[in-house]
C-alpha cells in the first residue's frame, strides 16, 4: 500500500536549521510530483513547496530563500531543508503525493514530523 | 493569495443529522477545490477532488458541490466515525491554499 514516512523533526533553537526527509513506498515514486505542507497553530495548513518528477521546484513566497526541496527518485525520497528557523515555523510537517491528473490534488499524506523551534 | 473561508468553524451534531459545511473562495477558482478529512492525530485524507468527485473508498453519504466561489460539503447522515476536521483547498492558482477548517463533533 502507499506509504509516506517523514523523519528529521525535533527541537531546534531559533536561527537553526533542519533537514526533513520523506521515504515513499507502494507506488511509482518517479511518476508523481511531491509536496511539503505544514500545519501550524498560527496559520493552519500551509502548502510550502512542490517538486516535479524531474526536480523542478516551487516555493511559497513567504519561505523563499529559507527552504530547499530535493528528491532522489532512485531512493524514493524527498527532502526539505529549512534554514533560519523561527518560532512561528513550529508545527507538523507533512510530505504528500500529488495525483497524476492534478498537481494540486494531494492523494496521499505521511503522518508528519513535528518541528519545535524554541530556545 | 486566494483566501478560502470555511463555515462554521465548529459544529456539534447528532448521529443521523444532515450536515452542510461551506467554503467560500476570495476569487473565482472554477471547480478546482478539494475537500480533506483530518481525524485527531492523523494526516489529512482527500475525500473529494474537483469540488464533487468522490475519491475511491469514500462513503457515499459524503457529497461535494459548487463552483466559482461557493462550495459545499454535505454529510447526508452523520456517523460517529465522521468526527474530524474538514478542510477545503483550492488548486486553481499558486500558492494553493486551505481553509481554516470546520471541526465536527458528535453531541
Amino acid at each position: 500500500q502507499v506509504q509516506l514516512v517523514e523523519s528529521g523533526g525535533g527541537l531546534v533553537k531559533p536561527g537553526g536549521s533542519l533537514r526533513l526527509s520523506c521515504e515513499a513506498s507502494g507506488f511509482t515514486f518517479s511518476d508523481h510530483y511531491m509536496s511539503w505542507i505544514r500545519q501550524t497553530p498560527g496559520k493552519g495548513l500551509e502548502w510550502l513547496s512542490y517538486i516535479s518528477s524531474s526536480g523542478t521546484t516551487y516555493y511559497t513566497r513567504s519561505l523563499r530563500g529559507r527552504i530547499t526541496v530535493t528528491r532522489d527518485n532512485a531512493e524514493k525520497s524527498v527532502s526539505l531543508q529549512i534554514n533560519n528557523l523561527r518560532a512561528d515555523d513550529t508545527g507538523v510537517y507533512y510530505c504528500a503525493r500529488s495525483g497524476l491528473q492534478y498537481l494540486g490534488q494531494l492523494t496521499a499524506w505521511g503522518l508528519g514530523t513535528l518541528v519545535t523551534v524554541s530556545s | 493569495d486566494i483566501q478560502m473561508t470555511q463555515s462554521p468553524s465548529s459544529l456539534s451534531a447528532s448521529v443521523g443529522d444532515r450536515i452542510i459545511l461551506t467554503c467560500q473562495a476570495s476569487q473565482d477558482v472554477r471547480k478546482f477545490v478539494n475537500w480533506y478529512q483530518q481525524k485527531p492525530g492523523k494526516a489529512p485524507k482527500l475525500l473529494f477532488s474537483d469540488a464533487s468527485n468522490l475519491e475511491t473508498g469514500v462513503p457515499s453519504r459524503f457529497n461535494g458541490s459548487g463552483s466559482g466561489t461557493r462550495f459545499a460539503f454535505t454529510i447526508t447522515s452523520l456517523q460517529p466515525e465522521d468526527v474530524a476536521t474538514y478542510y477545503c483547498q483550492q488548486f486553481y492558482d499558486l500558492p494553493y491554499t486551505f481553509g481554516q477548517g470546520s471541526r465536527l463533533e458528535i453531541k
